[in-house]
Formats: structure tokens, sequence, C-alpha cells
């Protein structure tokens, strides 16, 4: 079965020091996978996604996440924190495998990261 | 493209009134899913459609929840008889499989109250 785990609810750091948000998956195939971040009182906002290729993806916002096979990770950086960052993170994964599940992502709990000045 | 388009942004109702959440995905795309947002419950997943057929139902929390895809460019969402524990933020996302893998793009959300 395919899962997510975010093992941290929520993330502090102060602006301008690095940010990692952590993410584990587990799948029968090869993954797919995301993140998006979520503003209060805001949708879900895409932020990059890891398809093959490059471990190193990145994306909007100075983001970046580093995909590592051996480690069923997926981990969110980014080398210098706002306070603008400051919201709630999901991962998600898509097997690439499970044909069963088509369309669907399985989405992590969520870590919220707060960035304080 | 004006992104997924969701209505009423905000509906307060009474208890055992029907209601009626909206979705228009964005074109082009073939999935659509309805999510629910608690801070108890997190992000759940209530159903999902591909080609306007319901895929998987799973996460519909009971009958009183029904959800149709009459079209590609429409989907609703219906709540009958409402209750307070409904009382939630209802997403809807869509996405195109072929096109950069399913990533879904989320609509701005409804905010349900139910008195």
């Amino acid at each position: 079965a395919q899962s997510v785990a975010q093992p941290e609810d929520q993330v502090n750091v102060a602006e301008g020091n690095p940010l990692t948000v952590k993410c584990t998956y587990s799948v029968s195939g090869n993954p797919y996978l995301f993140w998006y971040v979520q503003y209060p009182n805001r949708g879900l906002q895409f932020l990059l996604k890891y398809i093959t290729g490059d471990n190193l993806v990145k994306g909007s916002y100075g983001f970046e996440a580093e995909f590592n096979k051996s480690q069923t990770s997926f981990h969110l950086k980014k080398p210098s924190a706002l306070v603008s960052d400051s919201a709630l993170y999901f991962c998600a994964v898509r097997d690439q495998e499970y044909g069963g599940s088509q369309g669907n992502l399985i989405f992590g709990k969520g870590t919220k990261l707060s960035v304080k000045p | 493209d004006a992104g997924v388009i969701q209505s009423p942004r905000h509906e307060v109702t009474e208890m055992g009134q029907e209601v009626t959440l909206r979705c228009k995905p964005i074109s082009g795309h073939d999935y659509l899913f309805w999510y629910r947002q608690t801070m108890m419950r997190g992000l759940e997943l209530l159903i999902y459609f591909n080609n306007n057929v319901p895929i998987d139902d799973s996460g519909m929390p009971e009958d009183r929840f029904s959800a149709k895809m009459p079209n590609a460019s429409f989907s609703t969402l219906k709540i009958q008889p409402s209750e307070p524990r409904d009382s939630a933020v209802y997403f809807c996302a869509s996405s195109f499989l072929g096109q950069g893998k399913g990533e879904q793009y989320f609509g701005p959300g409804t905010r349900l109250t139910v008195t």
C-alpha cells in the first residue's frame, strides 16, 4: 500500500536560516512525489514535483526538494527562510506502478512551518 | 485559465438542511477530487472521478453525502441532511494524468458551517 509520513507536526525556524521539512514515503514501485503549500484560508498550492531524473528538484518560491531512493525520502528545503514562508506544507506520493489508483495522490498529514523574525 | 472554481466560498446552514457545493475543474483535466479538511482529521479524500465517472468513493463518510459529475466542467457535492459535524472546509481539485504525471490543482475551498 502507498503511504506518506511527515514526522514533524511543526517546524520552527528563524528567518534567514535554512529550513527542512521532512517526508518519507512507501510505494510498491517507483514514486511520483509532490510538495504542496497551504496558506491560511487558502487552498493547497503546488510547489514542486519529482517524476524522474535529477534527484534535486527546484520549485516555486525558492524551494527545492531532494529525492533519496535508498532512504525513501523527499525532504523539502530552502536555503534561507522568510517569515512569509510560514504555512502548512503537505507531501504527496503516487505509485507509478499502481495502476488502480490512477490519478489519486496520497497526502501526508502536513507540517506547520513557523518562521520567526 | 481561471483555475479550479468553487462556489459558494462560505456557507452557513442549519442542521437538517440540504447543502450543495459546486466545482468547475480546469478545462482539459480528466480527474476531479473532493476533499474535506478539519483541524481534527486533517485533509481527507472523499471521492474522485475520472472522465466524469466515480472511481473511488470510499472516503464518503456516510449516505448523507453524494457527489455527481454530469459533465467534464461541473461537479457537485451534496449533503442531505447536514449535521454540525459536517462543518469543515471542502476542497475540489482537478488534474490531468497525462501531463506532469498528475499534480492536482486545488480550488479555494468552501467553508461550511452547520449550526
